[in-house]
Formats: C-alpha cells, sequence, structure tokens
C-alpha cells in the first residue's frame, strides 16, 4: 500500500520562476493538504482540497495556487518565485469527507519536494 | 489566531525517559496531535488526542488537558532512533470549516549513549 508520494524530491529554481509540484496521496484518501516548512520550523498549512475545489487556505498570497484532480492526486503552483520561497513542501493526505468522522484521522505526509530559489 | 509552544531543543540519555510538553491557544479545538520528523524526513503520526487524559501506545504516551491548554509526549526508554524532531499540532474546529492542522516549530531530541 503506497504512502504519500510526492514529485520532485529536489528542485532549483531562480527568482521570478515558475514551479508546479506534485503530490498522490495515500490510497483510500480523499483529501489532500500543502504546507510550507521552512529550516526549522514547523510546517505552516498552505491550502486543503477536496472534491477538486479549495476548501481552505491558509495566509499564503495568491502567486501560490493549486488544483486536485478527479482521481485525488493534486498540485501546488508557485508563480514569480521569490527567495523566501525556499523551503520543504509538503503533502499529507487524509479521509476527511464532510463529517466529523474524519476529525480523528491523522494527516499522513510525503517526504517533500525540497525548493532551492537562487 | 493560533499560538502552539514546545520547547526548542531536549537531551536525554538512552534508556531514560523525556516528557516533551505542548501548550496552546487556539481559535478553536478539534484534538491534537503528535508527529516525529527525522532530518530530511516526512513527519510521521504518532498521536492523537480529543478527549482529556493519558493515550499510551508503547513507548510513547500522549497526555492532554483541554482546559489547560496543555500537552505532552512521555518517550520511555530512549533509543537512539529517537533523536528526532517532535512536533506538536492542533486540528481547527471542523463545525466552523476549519480543517487545518497548526503546528508547534518542533522541539529536537538528541538522545546520547
Amino acid at each position: 500500500d503506497a504512502g504519500v508520494t510526492q514529485s520532485p524530491t529536489h528542485l532549483i529554481k531562480t527568482r521570478g520562476q515558475q514551479v508546479t509540484l506534485r503530490c498522490s496521496p495515500k490510497s483510500g484518501h480523499d483529501t489532500v493538504s500543502w504546507y510550507q516548512q521552512a529550516l526549522g520550523q514547523g510546517p505552516q498549512f498552505i491550502f486543503q482540497y477536496y472534491e477538486e475545489e479549495e476548501r481552505q487556505r491558509g495566509n499564503f498570497p495568491d502567486r501560490f495556487s493549486g488544483h486536485q484532480f478527479p482521481n485525488y492526486s493534486s498540485e501546488l503552483n508557485v508563480n514569480a518565485l521569490l527567495l523566501g520561497d525556499s523551503a520543504l513542501y509538503l503533502c499529507a493526505s487524509s479521509l476527511e469527507g464532510q463529517g466529523i468522522s474524519g476529525s480523528n484521522q491523522p494527516q499522513h505526509f510525503g517526504d517533500g519536494t525540497r525548493l532551492s530559489i537562487l | 489566531g493560533q499560538n502552539i509552544d514546545q520547547p526548542t531543543e531536549m537531551t536525554a540519555t538512552e534508556g531514560a525517559i523525556v516528557q516533551i510538553n505542548c501548550t496552546y491557544q487556539t481559535s478553536g479545538f478539534n484534538g491534537l496531535f503528535w508527529y516525529q520528523q527525522h532530518a530530511g524526513e516526512a513527519p510521521t503520526f504518532l498521536s492523537y488526542n480529543v478527549l482529556d487524559g493519558l493515550e499510551e501506545k508503547g513507548r510513547f504516551s500522549s497526555f492532554l488537558s483541554r482546559s489547560k491548554g496543555y500537552s505532552y509526549l512521555l518517550l520511555k526508554e530512549l533509543q537512539m532512533k529517537d533523536s528526532a524532531s517532535y512536533l506538536c499540532a492542533v486540528r481547527d474546529d471542523r463545525a466552523r470549516n476549519d480543517y487545518k492542522l497548526s503546528f508547534g516549530a518542533g522541539t529536537t531530541v538528541t538522545v546520547r549513549a
């Protein structure tokens, strides 16, 4: 049973460029969340996708956008990259649904994409 | 807003016990999670508390007091492989359509021989 998979593992870009990161959720999961983790910090919530729509968004600018596909996989897009966007980008999947039954379900994380901006 | 505090670093000896505290002040609460993260790897789920009290899982236990906004993770019989960062995360109020996890900065535990 494959867990959460992310690609690529590492990526180097320059300021102003655009990047797309990809995530395949754990089998059976329907919800994907994206987090940004700076060195020495905890993950910061970017947004969550459920039923192919952005269900909730954190305090990130519109340069950060995403998408969820019918097979539940997801992409994170970042435009006009800044030096401060250098971080580990984590994808987490869960079985959330709409009811509270998913409230005790943990989010399972992928190994992340290490993005470096030069 | 969310405010989740945990110590930055802790050091302990192999075979000993370490307790990692986490205090939180959040706008909503629907459960607290502990994750372990080794350097360069994904956070992995350790425990979940939503009601007051102690949850035990082998060498790891987690405690919650909702009235005090306080949790701790207890690691017993420490092994070298337990050297990692431990993340405290609070789940917000789903009833208000708030599904995210809010994380503390993490506590780096170093186990020495």
